[in-house]
């Protein structure tokens, strides 16, 4: 079975600091795919990474920044320097090799102040 | 990627009644997935909506509860039938894949109904 867990329900931070949000996930396959998804208060959901299996190069991407480990069954991301902009949902999803259901945690609620 | 709209943005439906959703995609794609997402919670695929032929229903979901309907590649729609309070949920729709395997997101619809 896979499963993807967030066991952060909520944080909350004041602008420009660093905050890191867990993901851990669990899978037998061997080839699977990794996602972040942001879900700003409008509602839609924003594609912001996505990672292979084959692939543990982390990431950086402005202020984002992704940690994928293998030996951990994690991919956390980091935002660094947060900002108001950054207050969202943000949840993580897998994806099984050759299928093309998401697998969503429960999300993690990002509040940033100013 | 994919660009996606859906009809309404929101709505409120009294207790027995069908609301039908609809979903644009402003190219062609592989796949299209609805999801319904319940106040505070994540997100759970419905169905898969399979071009010219019956979705594909995940466990809990069923065709006479959530009719789907997908004429071609760009167009796809879910009625909630015989609506309760227990329906009330944000359904989004998805398309994909895109390049990196991601699914790209529609605006969602407020279901409110009372």
């Amino acid at each position: 079975a896979q499963k993807v867990t967030q066991a952060q329900t909520e944080i909350s931070v004041v602008e420009k600091e660093d905050v890191t949000l867990d993901c851990v996930y669990e899978t037998r396959d061997t080839t699977y795919y990794l996602f972040w998804y942001k879900q700003p208060p409008s509602g839609e959901l924003v594609f912001l990474i996505r990672r292979n299996s084959f692939d543990e190069q982390n990431e950086i991407s402005g202020r984002y920044s992704w940690n994928f480990q293998k030996s951990t069954s994690s991919f956390n991301f980091t935002i660094t320097a947060s900002q108001v902009v950054d207050s969202a949902v943000y949840f993580c999803a897998l994806i099984k090799g050759g299928y093309n259901k998401l697998i969503f945690g429960a999300g993690t609620r990002l509040a940033v102040h100013p | 990627s994919a660009v996606i709209s859906q009809k309404p943005s929101r709505d409120i439906c009294q207790r027995g009644t069908s609301l039908t959703i609809q979903c644009q995609v402003d190219s062609q794609v592989t796949m299209m997935f609805w999801y319904r997402q319940q106040p505070g919670q994540s997100l759970t695929l419905i169905a898969t909506a399979n071009q010219g032929s019956e979705a594909t229903y995940e466990s809990g979901f069923v065709i006479d509860k959530f009719p789907i309907s997908r004429p071609n590649l760009t167009f796809s729609t879910l009625t909630v039938s015989n609506m309760s309070p227990e329906d009330s949920s944000i359904y989004l729709c998805s398309a994909g894949p895109g390049l990196a395997n991601e699914q790209f997101f529609g605006p969602g619809t407020r279901l409110t109904v009372l």
